[in-house]
Order: structure tokens, then sequence, then C-alpha cells
């Protein structure tokens, strides 16, 4: 079936350090994708998305990249502070136009000082 | 965007008992969901919750279970009925709005059932 993975299930950084975070696919047909941050105790924060017509959006300190030839979408986080310490889910869209949103299994960032 | 509450933030049930949650968003929207977040788990959608007729649920997820309504377009409420320990979790309302077409997320209601 449909599903969104996560290579790695904790990720440690050193602060200032960038980081990294993967994410697989399955459906190929699958179009808009969105990485949300989830801190202890709150619900999940967008934090950026992108289409399937792009490869690459940029934000404040956080770019995504996707590749849809590998079913592949990653979020960057430059010059990673303390702050940013939370659970990172990214979400697919799994049938367009229904707005259901598959989510990976989550990765969490531990920045170190 | 938008802003989104849910009451309560959290409860302690006990089993065989039923909790409703609310959810109540700052403007109108044309989707509203409701997930749940079973404790070091990601999100699994339970249902959409339709303006005015059924919500309509995701596989494993049944109505006498886990009711819902949506009596207009900014509020919603989930019923967790019957609960047993396994429904322990936090649950979360999201609204999608088509101007904007992003999800975003309220706070949860943390729920644990003793």
């Amino acid at each position: 079936g449909e599903s969104v993975g996560l290579h790695l299930p904790t990720l440690s950084v050193q602060e200032g350090d960038n980081s990294i975070i993967n994410c697989a696919y399955s459906n190929s047909a699958s179009d808009y994708f969105i990485w949300y941050k989830q801190e202890s105790g709150k619900g999940p924060q967008f934090i950026i998305d992108i289409r399937s017509n792009m490869d690459k959006r940029q934000g404040q300190r956080v770019t995504v990249l996707l590749n849809k030839t590998v079913k592949h979408l990653s979020l960057q986080i430059a010059a990673t502070q303390p702050g940013d310490s939370a659970v990172y889910f990214c979400a697919e869209m799994g049938h367009s136009g229904t707005y259901k949103y598959i989510f990976g299994t989550g990765t969490r960032l531990k920045v170190l000082a | 965007s938008a802003v989104i509450s849910q009451k309560p933030s959290r409860d302690i049930c006990q089993r065989g008992t039923s909790l409703t949650i609310q959810c109540q968003v700052d403007s109108q929207v044309t989707m509203m969901f409701w997930y749940r977040q079973q404790p070091g788990q990601s999100l699994t959608l339970i249902a959409t919750a339709n303006q005015g007729s059924e919500a309509t649920y995701e596989s494993g997820f049944v109505i006498d279970k886990f009711p819902i309504s949506r009596p207009n377009l900014t509020f919603s409420t989930l019923t967790v009925s019957n609960m047993s320990p396994e429904d322990s979790s936090i649950y979360l309302c999201s609204v999608v709005g088509l101007a904007w077409g992003e999800q975003y997320f309220g706070p949860g209601t943390r729920l644990t059932v003793t």
C-alpha cells in the first residue's frame, strides 16, 4: 500500500551545523508534500511545503528537496539551533484533491550544545 | 493559515466512559480532519469531518466508537466512546482551506484512560 517512511529515527547534530532529514514515499502519483515540526506536548507545526512540479523550495533556514525519480524528500535545516530540537514528520497527499495526508514515522532531531 | 483551538487540552478518564473533544477554527475552512497520535508514534487519520453530514471514516475506525459532528464550517467535535486504556493517545484536529491548501493542526488533546 501507500506509505511514507523516514530513514533515521533519531538524528543528533551539533549546534551550528546543518541538519538533513530524509523521507521516502511510495506513491509516485502524490503531488504535494509538507514537512512538520512537532515539539513535545504540541501539535505538528507547518514548516514548508513543495509541489511535485518543483524539485527545491527554500524558506527561512530550511530547504526542501524533492527527487521524484527515486521518490525521496529531504528537509535541510541550516545552522541548526537548540530550538530546532523536535520530531519532524513528512506528509504526503496520497490522492490529489482529497486533502488526505499520509504521515511518515517521524525523525527526532537532537541538537547538541 | 488558521488558528485552531481544542478543548480540553488533556484529560484523564476512566475506562467505559466517553469524552467529547471540541475543535474551533478562527475562519471558515472547507476540510476538517481528526487524527490520532499514539505515544511515540506518527499520526493516523481517523476521519474527515463533513459539514452537515456523516463523517467519512478511515479503515479501522468506526462511527460507533468515534462519533464526529460538524455543525458548521468552523467547529467540530470528536467523541471517544466506551474508552479503554488502548485509547490513550493525543487526538488532533486539522484543517485545510482551499484558498491556501496547506493543512494546519490544533494543539491536540492528550487523553489518558485508566
